[in-house]
C-alpha cells in the first residue's frame, strides 16, 4: 500500500521563488493536512482539509496556499519563498467522522531549503 | 484551548531498561491522546491512542501509556527498550470531533545505549 506520498523528498530554493509540494493518499481519507515541522516546536498545522473542495487555515498559514480539488490530492504552494519557510513539511490523511478517532497517515515529508 | 507539554526534550537509556517518556496536556474538553513515532527521515507513525474506553493502553512495539485524568497526564512506557527504539516521540491531543486539529508536542528524543 502506498499511503501518503509526498514528492520532492528534498528541494532547495531560491528566496522569492515558487514552488508546489505535492501529496497523494490512495485510501479514499476525506481529511489531509500540512503540517511543517522544525527543531524545538513539533508540527505545526499549516492548512488543511475535510474534503474536496473544501480548505480551511491552521495554525501558521501566511505565505502558503492549498487548493483540494479531488479526494486524492492536497498540493501545498508556497507564493514567494523566504528562508523562514526551511523547513521539513508533512502531509497527513484521516478518515472522515465526527468525533472519529481514527490516525494521522503521515508521508516521509518534504525537506525544503530556501537560500 | 488545548495544549501539550513534553517535559523532556532528550531521554537516554539503557538497551534492556525501562522507558518512560512524560506527557501532560490541558483541554477543556474530553481530549483524544496519541503517541506517535518518528524515526531518521520518516514520517510520524501512530504507536498509541487514548479515547475514553480503557485508561491503560496498549500498543506497537510494547509501548504502553496511562491515562490519569486526576494528573492530566499521559506517559508513555516500556519495560525493556530495544535499540531500535532510538527515534523522536510526540504526545499528541484531539478535541473530540475534530479530526483535522491536532496539537503536538515538541517531541522526545529517545536515545538507547549498549
Amino acid at each position: 500500500n502506498a499511503g501518503v506520498t509526498q514528492t520532492p523528498k528534498f528541494q532547495v530554493l531560491k528566496t522569492g521563488q515558487s514552488m508546489t509540494l505535492q501529496c497523494a493518499q490512495d485510501m479514499n481519507h476525506e481529511y489531509m493536512s500540512w503540517y511543517r515541522q522544525d527543531p524545538g516546536m513539533g508540527l505545526r498545522l499549516i492548512h488543511y482539509s475535510v474534503g474536496a473542495g473544501i480548505t480551511d487555515q491552521g495554525e501558521v498559514p501566511n505565505g502558503y496556499n492549498v487548493s483540494r480539488s479531488t479526494t486524492e490530492d492536497f498540493p501545498l504552494r508556497l507564493l514567494s519563498a523566504a528562508p523562514s519557510q526551511t523547513s521539513v513539511y508533512f502531509c497527513a490523511s484521516s478518515s472522515s467522522g465526527v468525533g472519529s478517532n481514527q490516525p494521522q497517515h503521515f508521508g516521509d515529508g518534504t525537506r525544503l531549503s530556501i537560500l | 484551548a488545548q495544549s501539550v507539554t513534553q517535559l523532556d526534550s532528550h531521554v537516554s537509556v539503557s538497551e534492556g531498561t525501562p522507558v518512560l517518556l512524560r506527557c501532560n496536556y490541558s483541554s477543556s474538553y474530553s481530549p483524544s491522546l496519541f503517541w506517535y513515532v518518528q524515526h531518521p527521515n520518516k514520517g510520524l507513525q501512530l504507536l498509541l491512542k487514548y479515547t475514553s474506553a480503557a485508561t491503560l493502553v496498549k500498543g506497537i512495539n510494547g509501548f504502553e501509556a496511562e491515562f490519569k485524568k486526576s494528573e492530566t497526564s499521559f506517559h508513555l512506557t516500556k519495560p525493556s527498550a530495544h535499540m531500535s527504539d532510538a527515534a523522536e516521540y510526540f504526545c499528541v491531543v484531539r478535541l473530540t470531533g475534530t479530526a483535522s486539529k491536532l496539537t503536538f508536542g515538541t517531541g522526545t528524543r529517545l536515545q538507547v545505549t549498549l
